[in-house]
């Protein structure tokens, strides 16, 4: 079991849909990240926030867009998605402290059609 | 973050100790070099992290060279369950975050 907590588990979605996803964790850490990972590559870096801020975005397009209301939870709203964005969606989070790793949920698996 | 390489891919066979390669040798002075493993269909784990000294916990060693120009995981006892892709990682620490590249990462297959 993992102490980052993403909902769905797994998605399907048309192109015109509007859709979200979850990452929720209750360890107290103040760093949450995005990370979309298509098959058999490895993890590729989205989004990073700080202290509920916005501090990375690796350049993402549009039709992505994060969201981190408290310390707590963070969201991926998701529009006019293309097939090629079905991907494994991960969170991970990590306390504020240098040495400290980061925690990875296990993913949204989404498949747009 | 320095760049990172590793062989795509290696055996082992169950209760050897697997060695796993790291090649970081644009590494500066302080970056940390972490290692992280994903089993199939989960997110990745984190398993140790040193700067300089060889750094050991329940999970794995971690031997870095003098020069800090390259590394080896050491998972003593491999087990079936150790059967995952390994991710040798050269960050730096941003100030209340971190930037994590994953490279491609080690395919490790356990053999019975």
């Amino acid at each position: 079991d993992t102490e980052v907590t993403q909902t769905p588990k797994h998605l399907v979605m048309g192109m015109t849909n509007k859709k979200s996803l979850k990452c929720e964790q209750h360890m107290g850490h103040r760093a949450m990240y995005w990370y979309k990972q298509k098959a058999k590559k490895p993890p590729e870096l989205m989004f990073v926030y700080s202290y509920e801020k916005l501090s990375i975005n690796e350049s993402v397009p549009s039709r992505f867009s994060p969201e981190c209301p408290n310390s707590s939870l963070l969201n991926l709203h998701l529009h006019a998605l293309q097939p090629e964005d079905s991907a494994l969606y991960l969170c991970a989070s990590s306390p504020g402290g240098a040495f400290s790793p980061l925690h990875f949920g296990n993913g949204t698996r989404l498949t747009v059609t | 973050d320095a760049k990172t390489t590793q062989p795509p891919s290696m055996d082992c066979a169950e209760g050897r100790a697997a060695n796993l390669p790291c090649n970081h040798s644009t590494i500066s002075g302080n970056e940390y070099v972490y290692w992280y493993r994903q089993i199939h269909s989960q997110g990745p784990q984190y398993i140790i992290h040193g700067l300089k000294n060889n750094e050991t916990n329940e999970m794995a060693s971690l031997i870095i060279t003098e020069d800090r120009k390259s590394s080896t995981l050491i998972l003593p006892h491999a087990t079936l369950r150790d059967t995952a892709v390994y991710y040798c990682i050269v960050r730096v620490f941003l100030g209340g975050y971190q930037k994590v590249t994953f490279g491609t990462g080690t395919k490790l297959q356990v053999i019975p």
